[in-house]
């Protein structure tokens, strides 16, 4: 099984809602990352979990909270947005490529959840 | 800084014909990657390029990697509409878990 899953794939939301995105992966991946992606733009790194620590945070605004509740979940809190916040936000997973070798180091992405803040 | 750049960043060209997308890297690297994305869709992996001279083939589409020359190349041969897309090139800093992505080739074959 080399699939990610998100949930869901669509969402509107307003300015003072608070609202989650969920990830799934069972391939075993001990590295699992929340990307941005704008229209026509290249997906920008947000987060990466290792071993369900964070390990990167690229100074993203705190109006994003991400939690990775164990190996196999990765959730996107989302508060406060604001509509430049709308964008694809797009899970992906990989095997960790600090511990193994680079043979193993492939990101899988989901299909992605189509955010839209009103 | 790692940068990654794509060119060209746009490219139309006719079914039946030949191209190459070019990606360049700006540090030493030896994986690369590249993936297609179709409009509103995620990113779907083409080919994992692990060495210096890995060549990686899938239908009408080859990939080649030069680490020397900081440098992968993706051609097309014999285009058809179906590889209309937007192609990304992704460069891993080693030993780190940051993909740095290339800007893009929106790639449109015509029929």
């Amino acid at each position: 099984d080399t699939e990610v899953t998100q949930t869901p794939k669509h969402l509107v939301m307003g300015m003072t809602n608070k609202k989650s995105l969920k990830c799934e992966q069972h391939m075993g991946h001990r590295a699992m990352y929340w990307y941005k992606q704008k229209a026509k733009k290249p997906p920008e790194l947000m987060f990466v979990y290792s071993y369900e620590k964070l390990s990167i945070n690229e100074s993203v605004p705190s109006r994003f909270s991400p939690e990775c509740p164990n190996s196999s979940l990765l959730n996107l809190h989302l508060h406060a947005l604001q509509p430049e916040d709308s964008a694809l936000y797009l899970c992906a997973s990989s095997q960790d490529p600090v511990q193994v070798t680079p043979l193993s180091y492939e990101q899988y992405f989901g299909p992605g959840t189509r955010l839209t803040v009103t | 800084e790692l940068k990654v750049e794509q060119n060209p960043l746009f490219l139309s060209m006719q079914e039946g014909k030949n191209y190459t997308i070019y990606c360049n890297y700006s540090t030493t690297s030896d994986r690369l990657y590249w993936y297609r994305q179709d409009p509103g869709k995620s990113l779907e992996s083409l080919f994992v390029l692990l060495s210096n001279g890995a060549v990686k083939q899938e239908g009408r589409l080859m990939a080649s990697l030069d680490t020397k020359a900081r440098l992968s190349t993706l051609h097309i041969t014999a285009a058809v509409h179906d590889l209309s897309a937007t192609y990304f090139c992704a460069v891993d800093t080693s030993g780190t878990y940051k993909y740095i992505f290339g800007t893009g080739t929106r790639l449109k074959v015509l029929a």
